[in-house]
C-alpha cells in the first residue's frame, strides 16, 4: 500500500523567500504524482501533475520534481508571497490501485509580510 | 467548462438519519472518485467509479456506505444511519483519465 509522508508539517517564512516542501512515498511504481493547495475550509486546487515518466513540471513560480528511485518529490516555491499561505498536499497514484490518490497529511505554509 | 460541482456544501444530520451527497463531474470526465477528510487527518480514498460501474471500493466502509454513478445524473455517495464519526468533509474528484480535479466538498456534521 502506498504511504505518503510530507515534511515539514508546518513552515513559516518571510515574504520573498524561496522554499522547498518535501514529499516521500513508499512504492516507486507510481502512475503519477500531484501537488495540491488547500485553503482553510475549501476544496483542493491542483497545482502540478508529474507523470511517472517525467522528472519535473513547472508552472509560474512553482516547480515540482520527481525522483522515483528515491521515492521523493519536492515542490519549490520561488519568491514566496503572503497569498501562498495555505496547506500543500502531495498525492501519489498507482496503476495497480485504480489510480486513486494516496495523500500525505500536508505542509501548512505561512508566508509573513 | 464548469468545474466539479458538489451539493450540498454543508449538511447537518442527526444520528440515525441518511445523508446523500451529490457530485457532478466536469464535462467529458467519465471517472469519479470520492475522498473523505476527517478532522485533523489527511484525505482518504473511498471509492472510484465510472459510469454505471464501481471500479474500486476498497476504501469505503463495508456497512452503511454506498456509491453510484448512473448513466444519467450526478454521482451519489449515500450514508445510511449516520453516526458522529461520519462527520467530515467529503470531496469528489473527476478525471478524464489522468489528472484529478476536485470539487469544493460537502461538510457533513452529525449531531
Amino acid at each position: 500500500k502506498q504511504e505518503v509522508t510530507q515534511i515539514p508539517a508546518a513552515l513559516s517564512v518571510p515574504e520573498g523567500e524561496n522554499l522547498v516542501l518535501n514529499c516521500s512515498f513508499t512504492d516507486s511504481a507510481i502512475y503519477n504524482l500531484q501537488w495540491f493547495r488547500q485553503d482553510p475550509g475549501k476544496g483542493l486546487t491542483s497545482l502540478l501533475l508529474i507523470q511517472s515518466s517525467q522528472r519535473e513540471q513547472t508552472s509560474g513560480r512553482l516547480n515540482a520534481s520527481l525522483d522515483k528511485s528515491s521515492g521523493r518529490s519536492t515542490l519549490y516555491i520561488a519568491a514566496s508571497q503572503p497569498g501562498d499561505s495555505a496547506t500543500y498536499l502531495c498525492a501519489a497514484s498507482n496503476s495497480n490501485s485504480g489510480y486513486a490518490l494516496n495523500f500525505g497529511k500536508g505542509t501548512s505554509l505561512l508566508v509573513t509580510p | 467548462n464548469a468545474g466539479v460541482m458538489q451539493n450540498p456544501r454543508h449538511l447537518v444530520r442527526r444520528r440515525g438519519q441518511e445523508a446523500r451527497l451529490r457530485c457532478s463531474p466536469m464535462k467529458g470526465h467519465s471517472h469519479v472518485y470520492w475522498y473523505r477528510q476527517l478532522p485533523e487527518e489527511g484525505l482518504k480514498f473511498m471509492v472510484y467509479l465510472q459510469k454505471e460501474n464501481i471500479i474500486d471500493e476498497s476504501g469505503m466502509p463495508k456497512e452503511r456506505f454506498s456509491a453510484e454513478f448512473p448513466k444519467e445524473g450526478p454521482s451519489i455517495l449515500r450514508i445510511q444511519q449516520v453516526v458522529r464519526g461520519d462527520s467530515a468533509a467529503y470531496f469528489c474528484a473527476s478525471s478524464p483519465g489522468d489528472e484529478q480535479y476536485f470539487g469544493p466538498g460537502t461538510r457533513l456534521t452529525v449531531t
